[in-house]
């Protein structure tokens, strides 16, 4: 079955500092990737996702991605934090052959004055 | 008007209880999840229902039972809750058949079992 691993589980940085967050993926087949964020106290929000189009997505909020099917990648950046962008973010990848998609462990950003 | 509802949004109840998550979504989409999340963030899905027929259940004790009435509704029940239920649980929405499509996330039930 297909996942997904999120490398550091916690990533702090200043305001104004480039973001990157890390996950890899494992399928046997080609996958479908997606970032959320999770506000406190609140639900998943997609921030952007990958169908097999353009390998570097654009989101919300300032966020992309890129696919790297070489390395099994799919790490989100942001140049320039901002203190709103605290928040836990999960990757998460699905399979055509199937509705189940599987998220990383995620990870929790911080963001510094 | 809210793509995924949940009702209650906390749930506190005693060891041994039974009780039901509501949940509605109004975005026409023909597949419904439940997920859980641990006190770590960790996301694992219990369920999925597309079109009535439950389509992956992963390893939840049968204490866990998904309910749809229809399309729109799928709601979860849990039989005598134990302290390891604990948790939030989310309800979710996605297009059949779209492992493209992204899945809409209702607010989350927080479950405090005492």
């Amino acid at each position: 079955a297909q996942s997904v691993t999120q490398l550091g589980s916690h990533v702090s940085v200043s305001e104004g500092a480039l973001v990157l967050l890390r996950c890899n993926y494992s399928s046997s087949v080609p996958p479908y990737l997606f970032w959320y964020v999770q506000y406190p106290n609140q639900g998943l929000q997609l921030l952007l996702k990958y169908t097999s189009a353009a390998t570097l997505v654009k989101g919300i909020n300032g966020f992309e991605a890129e696919f790297k099917k070489s390395e099994t990648s799919f790490h989100l950046t942001k140049p320039s934090a901002h203190m709103r962008d605290a928040a836990e973010y999960f990757c998460a990848v699905s399979v055509r052959s199937n509705n189940d998609m599987r998220f990383g462990a995620g990870t929790r950003l911080t963001v510094k004055p | 008007d809210t793509a995924v509802s949940q009702t209650p949004k906390y749930l506190v109840t005693q060891m041994g209880n039974d009780k039901s998550i509501k949940c509605e979504q109004n975005l026409g989409h023909d597949t419904m999840y439940w997920y859980k999340q641990d006190s770590k963030k960790f996301l694992k899905i219990m369920f999925s229902y597309n079109n009535k027929e439950l389509i992956i259940n992963e390893t939840v004790p049968n204490r866990f039972s998904p309910k749809s009435p229809d399309k729109a509704h799928l709601n979860l029940h849990i039989n005598s809750l134990e302290l390891g239920d604990s948790a939030v649980y989310f309800c979710a929405s996605s297009q059949a058949g779209g492992a493209r499509t992204e899945a809409f996330f209702g607010q989350g039930t927080r479950l405090t079992v005492v």
